[in-house]
């Protein structure tokens, strides 16, 4: 059972542009939403996240929206630069402190194009 | 520094053995996780532990044991290995138990059975 889903697997913008990924959730109590961006031979790395209770959140050139009543999330990055060609996982955690559970969508393939 | 350090980063071994990947975290974090990524690219939680207790156990094989002797350290022991525990292992860590600020990933370990 798929929670939180990532439907592009890949995704090419050219450099100065926008990008902007998107992820789909189906289970309604999630408390928090993540995006997180991996290079290759490297762990994760914690980008933005954003509460349920909150429709925006903004940090830098990254922007995630949050539409709970389409269970739908999307990250934008502008300007595109060629740094960001990573993974961009989306993940989404429910439970109270202690007993938390972060559920990650498949990833995202993000090429910038110079 | 690495805040989040696991050993060693390939592990090849064959059917049967046993093995153990350690984890160390100097962030003063309270809370670390094992997360599994296989072939599919899912990212699963398997444990959690705040402050050296057990709080996540999500349906892993009792041959996986993590072992955390103090807040700083999480071992994950492997017994019997199988060829479907080949897959990539991640440490992580977070503090107070909360995804919101995100969670700090080591650099993974990757594990072939043979």
């Amino acid at each position: 059972d798929q929670q939180v889903k990532q439907n592009s697997p890949s995704l090419s913008v050219q450099e100065g542009r926008i990008s902007i990924l998107n992820c789909d959730y189906t289970n309604s109590m999630f408390d928090y939403f993540l995006w997180y961006k991996k290079y290759p031979a490297e762990g994760p790395t914690f980008l933005i996240s954003i509460s349920s209770i909150k429709d925006k959140n903004e940090d830098g050139r990254f922007t995630v929206f949050l539409n709970k009543s389409a269970k739908h999330l999307s990250l934008h990055i502008v300007p595109s630069q060629p740094g960001d060609s990573a993974v961009y996982f989306c993940a989404a955690s429910v439970g109270s402190f202690g007993n938390e559970k972060l559920t990650f969508g498949t990833g995202t393939r993000l090429t910038i194009i110079p | 520094d690495t805040a989040v350090s696991q050993t060693p980063k390939y592990l090849v071994t064959q059917m049967g053995n046993d093995k153990s990947i350690k984890c160390e975290q100097n962030l003063g974090h309270d809370t670390m996780y094992w997360y599994k990524q296989d072939s599919k690219k899912f990212l699963k939680i398997m444990f959690s532990y705040n402050n050296k207790e057990l709080i996540i156990n999500e349906t892993v094989p009792n041959r996986f044991s993590p072992k955390s002797p103090d807040k700083a350290h999480l071992n994950l022991h492997i017994n019997s290995l199988e060829l479907g525990d080949s897959a990539v292992y991640f440490c992580a860590s977070s503090q107070g138990g909360t995804a919101y600020y995100g969670y700090t990933f080591g650099s993974g370990t990757r594990l072939t059975v043979v």
